[in-house]
């Protein structure tokens, strides 16, 4: 099946830009989704189809995805940013369709 | 407003099933795919499978075939998922998700979290 992978962690400090990296084979070619997940909360949809924002989203989550490698990245770092992301496609050809990457846990320094 | 609504904790004996419900409002239930995903505590997310409530057609990941079944009940817009022959690494919390046309997940359920011990 397919496989998406994450950094474990990413750190940045308040204000900076944050980039959060999603690896798959010819993972340009897929739709990419992600999603924040703060403790004991449920994910929240922060970007998807690669760079579309659902209504909400602030601005300063973007997406973009070529090649092998699809990036979230956020702009002006806040405290409230800190959470786990994951990265999500549908794989159409597999019998295990669904696919998240790893995570990677945000800390706001 | 839009929302999944799921039943709550359950605690299970090894072999046993549970069988968690999903209440769908604010929308057309049988209008989009309703996805379940798993995690364990510490850990990420896990796809399980999704179900078309219009149709009842289902796809389940391989590693659980034969031990999960999604269904639905479309007079009160529910969704259901139960999973059988329970042993300790199916300890998580379990959620439903609305799935978009591109297979987003937009809505998300609270979590019901299901531990399993003797």
């Amino acid at each position: 099946s397919y496989v998406l992978t994450q950094p474990p962690s990413v750190s940045v400090a308040p204000g900076q830009t944050a980039r959060i990296t999603c690896g798959g084979n010819n993972i340009g070619s897929k739709s990419v989704h992600w999603y924040q997940q703060k403790p004991g909360q449920a994910p929240v949809l922060v970007v998807y189809d690669d760079s579309d924002r659902p209504s909400g989203i602030p601005e300063r989550f973007s997406g973009s995805n070529s090649g092998n490698t699809a990036t979230l990245t956020i702009s002006r770092v806040e405290a409230g940013d800190e959470a786990d992301y994951y990265c999500q496609v549908w794989d159409s050809s597999s019998d295990h369709p669904g696919v998240f990457g790893g995570g990677t846990k945000l800390t706001v320094l | 407003q839009v929302q999944l609504v799921q039943s709550g904790a359950e605690v299970k004996k090894p072999g046993a099933s549970v069988k968690v419900s999903c209440k769908a409002s604010g929308y057309t239930f049988t209008s989009y795919d309703i996805n379940w995903v798993r995690q364990a505590t510490g850990q990420g997310l896990e796809w399980m499978g999704w179900m078309n409530p219009n149709s009842g057609n289902t796809g389940y990941a391989q590693k659980f075939q034969g031990r999960v079944t999604m269904t639905r009940n479309t007079s009160i817009s529910t969704a259901y998922m139960e999973l059988s022959s329970l042993r300790s690494e199916d300890t998580a919390v379990y959620y439903c998700a609305r799935a978009l046309w591109l297979h987003a997940f937009d809505i998300w359920g609270q979590g019901t979290m299901v531990t399993v011990s003797s």
